[in-house]
């Protein structure tokens, strides 16, 4: 059972855009929910992350917005570079099952010059 | 420190052959993870350990064994390679921020099966 829908696929954005990815979860035992980027060839590396009190979070270009009520939440990438065409991951835990994290499918963004 | 390591970084087996993959990790995490990554897709997890000692299974075990004998080290042994495990494989380590969890991963070793 899916657990952490995350969408779109893949995402095409020119240049000074900004890259909207979407997750929405089942479990409402969540209660941590970090994103990853990760490079070609690369491990995933964490990138933000929000718990659910918080209904936003900024850091530099990156945002996360997490609506409780809907259970879903979206990571923004206002103005956005080539450099951060990668694949991103939401994720979700629940601080009690062994620290594991439930992961979205992944979205590859593209960033076009 | 040196975060989590994995060796080695890519690797070709002959179907049936065995191998181990190695994972050591510096930041002194209690939980750790193995993850099978197939082209264009997510992350699946195949076995974790909350520490030295304890391992357990994850969603795709099957193929795979674990060990946890140090806090350090987290190997995963192949027995009877087939072509189905050819895929990326990610460590990870985590521990508690803020309440959550949050999982540094390895640089990963790509496997082929052949």
């Amino acid at each position: 059972q899916q657990q952490v829908k995350q969408s779109p696929q893949s995402l095409i954005v020119q240049k000074g855009g900004i890259s909207i990815i979407n997750c929405a979860y089942e479990n409402t035992a969540f209660d941590y929910f970090p994103w990853y980027q990760q490079f070609p060839g690369k491990g995933p590396a964490l990138l933000i992350a929000i718990r659910p009190d918080v209904s936003e979070k900024k850091e530099g270009r990156f945002t996360i917005s997490f609506n409780k009520s809907a259970k879903q939440f979206s990571l923004h990438i206002m103005d956005s570079q080539p450099g951060d065409s990668a694949t991103y991951f939401c994720a979700a835990n629940d601080g009690t099952n062994a620290g594991k994290s439930t992961f979205g499918d992944g979205t590859t963004l593209t960033v076009k010059p | 420190n040196a975060g989590v390591t994995q060796t080695p970084k890519f690797r070709i087996l002959k179907i049936g052959q065995s191998m181990t993959l190695q994972c050591t990790q510096d930041m002194n995490h209690n939980y750790m993870y193995w993850y099978r990554q197939d082209p264009g897709m997510g992350l699946k997890l195949i076995y974790y350990s909350v520490g030295a000692g304890i391992t357990d299974k994850g969603e795709v075990p099957n193929g795979y064994n674990v060990s946890r004998s140090t806090t350090e080290d987290f190997p995963l042994r192949l027995e009877l390679a087939a072509p189905s495990q050819t895929s990326v494989y990610f460590c990870a380590s985590s521990y508690s921020s803020q309440g959550g969890y949050e999982q540094y991963f390895g640089p990963g070793t790509r496997l082929t099966v052949t």
